[in-house]
């Protein structure tokens, strides 16, 4: 089996902190997808990243950067000098490599950031 | 290019009333899902289809619920007879197999019934 844990439920943090946000995970599968998605206030799932088990490269983007430990599965994501925009609820999700259908989502993070 | 789209966007209903939220998925996506979040359980898994066969449906609640994707280009949730604890915001997502498992989300359908 296998499971997300995002420990951090809300985080409140003022505009142009940076904020960092946890992600844990358990698998048995030697190959598999982390990903991260953002909900807004509006409701939609927007698609953030998509990072392979065989890639543990950090990756940045803009004011976003993850950092993927394979040694303590773990998938964190940091927003540098972050915004009112960027207040959300933050899902961390993990998925088999050959099979969608049983990707497990984390509970989500609520970030607030105030101006 | 368009993204997953839901409708309807929102849906009032009585209890007892047959309701149907439709899906067409991202073009060229092989496979469907449908979730359902709610504050006490989250985002949960109702079904989902691989090249419009229904892989899994474990996650459906109940008999009451019903999916179909007669093509690749739509699907169905139905839910019937609707009770007030069906009341959630029901997501339809989509994934290439080639895409890395990479699901992407409609608006969401907010489904409230009294």
């Amino acid at each position: 089996a296998q499971k997300v844990t995002q420990a951090q439920t809300e985080i409140s943090v003022v505009e142009k902190e940076d904020v960092t946000l946890d992600c844990v995970y358990e698998t048995r599968d030697t190959t598999y997808y982390l990903f991260w998605y953002k909900q807004p206030p509006s409701g939609e799932l927007v698609f953030l990243i998509r990072r392979n088990s065989f890639d543990e490269q950090n990756e940045i983007s803009g004011r976003y950067s993850w950092n993927f430990q394979k040694s303590t599965s773990s998938f964190n994501f940091t927003i540098t000098a972050s915004q009112v925009v960027d207040s959300a609820v933050y899902f961390c999700a993990l998925s088999p490599n050959t099979n969608a259908g049983k990707s497990t989502f984390g509970d989500g993070t609520t970030l607030t950031v105030k101006p | 290019d368009a993204g997953v789209i839901q409708s309807p966007r929102h849906e009032v209903t009585e209890m007892g009333q047959e309701v149907t939220l439709r899906c067409k998925p991202i073009s060229g996506h092989n496979s469907l899902f449908w979730y359902r979040q709610t504050m006490m359980r989250g985002l949960e898994l109702l079904i989902y289809f691989n090249n419009n066969v229904p892989i899994d449906d474990s996650g459906m609640p109940e008999d009451r619920f019903s999916a179909k994707m007669p093509n690749a280009s739509f699907s169905t949730l139905k839910i019937q007879p609707s009770e007030p604890r069906d009341s959630a915001v029901y997501f339809c997502a989509s994934s290439a197999l080639a895409g890395g498992q990479t699901q992407y989300f409609g608006p969401g359908t907010r489904l409230l019934v009294l």
